[in-house]
Order: C-alpha cells, then structure tokens, then sequence
C-alpha cells in the first residue's frame, strides 16, 4: 500500500539558512500534518491543511510557514534556522471523513549547524 | 486542554512474557484514542485506534487495548513479546482541530 512520502529524508543546514521539507500524501487523503519531534521528546504538533486551506496551527515559529498544493502535497518551508530546529519533522495525511486517522510518513531528520 | 500521560519511561520485558504499557489521558468528551509505535530513527505506525463501539480494539502485530472510561485509560497488551516489538510506543488522544496530542512515549526493552 502506497504511504506518506517526505523528502528529503536527511538535510544539514547551517545556522541563519533556510530549507524546505515536502510531503506526499497518500492518494485520496485531503488533509496533512506537520509535527515536529526533538531528541528524546514526543511529536509535537505544527501545522495542518485541509483542502489546501490552512485548518489549524499549532506551535510553529513565525520563522516557519507551509502550503498545500492543487495536488494535495505540502511544503513546510523553514528561514533563519536555528540549532533548536535540528529535530525529526513528520507529515501525517489523514483520509476523507476521518481526520483523526492519521498516517505518518518516515519524517525529515533536520541537522542545524 | 487535551493531553496524554505516560507513566512508565522505560519497561523492560523478557521475551514471551506478557506486555502492557499504561496510558491515561484527559479530555472533556469521548476521546479519540491511539497507539503508535517508532523504532529508532523511524516514522510513526499506526498500532491501533479507538473511536467508539467496543472498548477492547484490536491492532496490528498481536497488540490491543482496552478503553476504560471510569479510569481515563488506555492500556496497551501483548500476551507474548517478541524481541522485534523493542521500540518506543506513544499513546496519543484527537485534539480539537484533528490534531493528535501525544503522550511522552516508553521505551520498551526486550531481553532474551
């Protein structure tokens, strides 16, 4: 069965850069998650689209911001880097009329240096 | 304000004995309960997950769980642990906003 796709799934920035994460969905899922998790702590929730719309936000920094595309996909795009920010970032898509069922893709390990 | 409380950070069990991992949450309403499992460096899977209906849910990999109202749990079982099943597990309860609020995770360790 087909599942999230996130890529990169490794990416070294230095400190004051910007990188871009991006998430495929799985096909026929209309709404996607970010989550950020750091070192030894749970997922935390970001930001999240529903039909392209942003449906609700979370903890994210002014720094970050993120779309959802006409096909569903999703960039999360992240400026002034921090060390802080070095964590692992997942996108989680979720089905039709069952938003709480989400599914999470491998995630992005972020190395900020 | 939703959020999920794991007790144990760490449980180690010996292969073939049995597993359960505890889960308490709090949340106004009924909640939208889950189970994910990550091995280290990997992605989140989905384990198993309670909506509504019958309050013992059965999962993936021989796990289930049993929704208890009154104790505002969510335990995790596995009758027989598997060396393989070593990772960490997190409990995670639906958000306001379809958001999953997770709990803090445990470790588990399986010795042979």
């Amino acid at each position: 069965a087909a599942g999230v796709i996130q890529s990169p799934r490794h990416l070294i920035k230095e400190k004051r850069e910007t990188a871009t994460l991006k998430c495929y969905p799985i096909p026929r899922h209309d709404t996607v998650y970010w989550y950020q998790q750091g070192p030894g702590q749970d997922p935390q929730f970001l930001i999240s689209f529903y039909e392209k719309m942003q449906s609700d936000k979370g903890s994210i920094p002014d720094r970050f911001s993120a779309q959802q595309f006409s096909d569903y996909h999703s960039e999360l795009n992240m400026s002034s880097l921090e060390l802080g920010d070095s964590a692992l970032y997942f996108c989680a898509s979720s089905p039709q009329g069952s938003s709480y069922e989400q599914y999470f893709g491998p995630g992005t390990r972020l190395t900020v240096t | 304000a939703q959020s999920v409380t794991q007790p144990d950070i760490h449980i180690t069990v010996s292969e073939g004995a049995s597993l359960e991992l505890r889960c308490n949450y709090s949340y106004g309403a009924t909640p939208y309960l889950f189970w994910y499992v990550q091995s280290p460096g990997q992605g989140l899977q989905l384990l198993l997950k309670y909506f509504s209906g019958d309050t013992l849910v059965q999962g993936i990999k021989g796990f289930e769980a049993e929704f208890k109202r009154s104790q505002s749990s969510f335990n995790l079982r596995k009758p027989s642990v598997h060396w393989s099943d070593a990772a960490e597990y997190f409990c995670a309860v639906g958000a306001r906003g379809n958001k999953l609020v997770f709990g803090a995770g445990t470790i588990l360790r399986v010795k042979s």
